[in-house]
């Protein structure tokens, strides 16, 4: 089963406006990272965030991390209709997780032109 | 650099049939990780393979089961198939060392029909 919760679970917005997605996870995490996928396609990796670390940014994205609430969040800034597609958080458990990324259950960004 | 790889891309089986999956990862990347993708059941963890060593497996029957090789290919077999097996099979590498995880890169998947 999945670790948590994303939502919304689908969000459609302007090109130009900004979109935030929030996640929610229920164990104890060595980090948290955040996937783009496309159509049915692979996942790519869009940030890496580990559990001493509050915020993070990289281009028009920007995540933050709360591990008191068990919470994440990725905002993309000034999107574009290419930034369409479902996002995916995932954590690595504290101990013994390794590579075992258990997943969201995902958020379907529209970006219209 | 050359991504990961799947095979096939696509694969039509009937119930009770066996099914075996390939996985290339990124040269020099010595962990793959296996994940099944459904509309009902989101992104599962299958395992993961490190050095040819299964190091972390998730709550999949035993029907699923993988192996890795000396070149660090991976291989998934799911035997027995069931209707319920059709799904998006993806495969990442990752190359760490050892210990902590990093992101992972994926494969484009293969997708699996079960009739």
């Amino acid at each position: 089963s999945q670790q948590g919760e994303e939502d919304p679970q689908a969000l459609s917005i302007q090109e130009g406006e900004n979109a935030t997605m929030n996640c929610s996870y229920k164990t104890s995490i060595n980090n948290l990272q955040w996937y783009r996928q496309n159509s049915g396609r692979g996942l790519v990796h869009l940030i890496l965030i580990r559990s001493n670390e509050r915020e993070k940014h990289s281009g028009r994205l920007r995540v933050t991390l709360d591990t008191s609430k068990k919470s994440s969040s990725l905002l993309i800034t000034a999107s574009r209709a290419a930034d369409t597609a479902s996002y995916f958080c995932a954590t690595v458990p504290f101990s013994g997780g390794y590579n075992k990324l258990i997943f969201g259950a995902g958020t379907r960004l529209a970006v219209h032109p | 650099k050359a991504g990961v790889t799947q095979t096939p891309r696509y694969l039509i089986k009937t119930r009770g049939q066996q099914v075996t999956l390939s996985c290339s990862p990124i040269s020099g990347h010595r962990s793959v990780s296996w994940y099944q993708q459904t509309p009902g059941q989101g992104l599962q963890f299958l395992f993961e393979y490190f050095s040819e060593t299964q190091r972390n497996k998730g709550n999949f029957p035993g029907r699923f089961s993988g192996r890795q090789f000396s070149n660090s290919r991976s291989e998934m077999n799911v035997s027995t198939l069931e209707l319920g097996d059709s799904a998006l099979y993806l495969c990442a590498s990752s190359g760490l060392a050892g210990g902590s995880s990093y992101e992972q890169y994926f494969g484009p998947g293969t997708r699996l029909t079960v009739t």
